[in-house]
């Protein structure tokens, strides 16, 4: 069982280049998350999604488009990358309901220059 | 607004118990987790407690919440090496779709 997969799990980026983090997870979960980890700041939620085809923002979406076109995969885009965008990114699924449980996969680690 | 506090950094003996306290300001917290970061890797859960609840133990770990101040602790018993990561404490007000706002984390390193 894969779990939640994300790729790449490094990438570098030059000012103004637009790319695609890519999250799939095979477990069905209905609900799919994009969060930013930096330092001493914790986990910040990017956008989310309770299900295909159904996509919200969370407290900092500037700067980046979701999509959720099947239950399992959720792409986070990143339109015209900046250097405020150097982060680490992980995507979570939970399966919903009143299971809590969000599973993480391993992280990007995007450098933008 | 919905805020997680947590200092930034504990240091213990090995063998010591670990205590890694954690404050939330948002009443309507309903979930209450504990997550584990090891080098390189995802979050992972530890252990959760439901908000009407005022102490949980799952082996070496004990939960403990006072609601009336906000505050959450995990204690970790007869810490080990292994236990070096970065400690999450997160609320929800709910179960999902209800977003989990996170703390900053905490870096427990361990002593010889």
């Amino acid at each position: 069982n894969a779990g939640v997969t994300q790729t790449p799990k490094f990438q570098v980026l030059k000012t103004g280049q637009s790319m695609t983090l890519q999250c799939a997870q095979d477990m069905n979960h209905e609900y799919m998350s994009w969060y930013r980890q930096d330092p001493g700041m914790g986990l910040r939620l990017i956008h989310y999604s309770v299900g295909a085809g159904i996509t919200d923002q969370g407290e900092v979406p500037n700067g980046y488009n979701v999509s959720r076109s099947t239950t399992e995969d959720f792409p986070l885009r990143l339109l015209s990358a900046a250097p405020s965008q150097t982060s680490v990114y992980f995507c979570a699924s939970t399966p919903g309901g009143s299971v809590t449980e969000a599973f993480f996969g391993q992280g990007t680690r995007l450098t933008v220059v | 607004g919905e805020d997680v506090e947590q200092s930034l950094f504990l240091s213990v003996r090995e063998g010591d118990s670990s205590v890694i306290n954690c404050t939330y300001t948002d009443s309507s917290s309903t979930y209450l987790y504990w997550y584990k970061q090891e080098p390189g890797a995802g979050l992972q859960l530890l252990t959760y407690i439901f908000s009407n609840m005022d102490m949980k133990q799952d082996q070496r770990l004990t939960v403990l919440l006072n609601k009336k101040d906000k505050h959450l602790s995990l204690r970790i018993a007869d810490t080990q090496t292994g236990d070096s990561a970065i400690y999450f404490c997160a609320e929800s007000p709910g179960p999902p779709p209800s977003k989990i706002i996170f703390g900053s984390g905490t870096r427990l390193s361990i002593r010889p």
